[in-house]
């Protein structure tokens, strides 16, 4: 089985300033890694995934994220914040057969105007 | 093209009785995953279905039970329910395979 941990429950972070919401992972297998965001009383929205190819992965909403496979960890980083990125971001990961993802507990990221 | 839709929004029972939740997924998708997402925690997954069949189960008791129909739309059915069960139910739809998920706003279960 796989699990995940998101080291910061809570991240408050200045407009404009850069953020990183870091997660690691436990497997044994080869895995697939995500980053979903929730906005308020809303479903998950994808904002990237690590599948293969390059440990250096691009999403939506100019966010991006590293898989590490040595440090088992797939942090998510974007270089300037704005207010509407305030929400709760998971990590997931699943195996290669993508039939159960592993969630994180989620860190709420909080942008300060 | 609709995404994965939930019904209902919003759901008030009292303890013991029974519930049925329902997805129908995003166009194309063949495969519903159930999750069941706790105040403040991430989800957890409940049970994927595909081709009708359940394919895997988290740890959840067998009060938790599902069905997918001939056009992949899902429902989840929750038996004798405890006030734990209260919670946001969110289905993911997706492709057969390490596929990405995509979730529906889910439905919020409150069981008093």
């Amino acid at each position: 089985a796989q699990s995940v941990t998101q080291l910061d429950s809570q991240v408050p972070v200045f407009e404009e300033a850069p953020v990183e919401l870091r997660c690691n992972y436990s497997s044994s297998v080869s895995v697939y890694l995500f980053w979903y965001v929730q906005y308020p009383n809303q479903g998950l929205q994808l904002l990237l995934k690590y599948l293969s190819g390059s440990t250096l992965v691009k999403g939506i909403n100019g966010f991006e994220a590293e898989f590490n496979k040595s440090q088992t960890s797939f942090h998510l980083r974007k270089p300037s914040v704005h207010i509407s990125d305030t929400a709760e971001y998971f990590c997931a990961v699943s195996d290669r057969t993508g039939n159960q993802f592993y969630f994180g507990t989620g860190t709420s990221l909080t942008v300060i105007p | 093209d609709a995404g994965v839709t939930q019904s209902p929004t919003h759901l008030i029972k009292t303890r013991g009785q029974q519930v049925t939740l329902r997805c129908s997924p995003k166009s194309g998708h063949d495969t519903v995953s159930w999750y069941q997402q706790a105040l403040g925690q991430g989800p957890q997954f409940i049970f994927q279905y595909y081709e009708e069949e359940e394919r895997q189960r988290g740890n959840f008791p067998d009060r938790f039970s599902g069905h997918q129909f001939p056009n992949y739309s899902s429902e989840l059915n929750v038996n004798a329910l405890l006030l734990g069960d209260s919670a946001l139910y969110l289905c993911a739809s997706s492709l057969v395979g390490p596929r990405t998920q995509y979730f529906g706003p889910g439905t919020r279960l409150t069981v008093l």
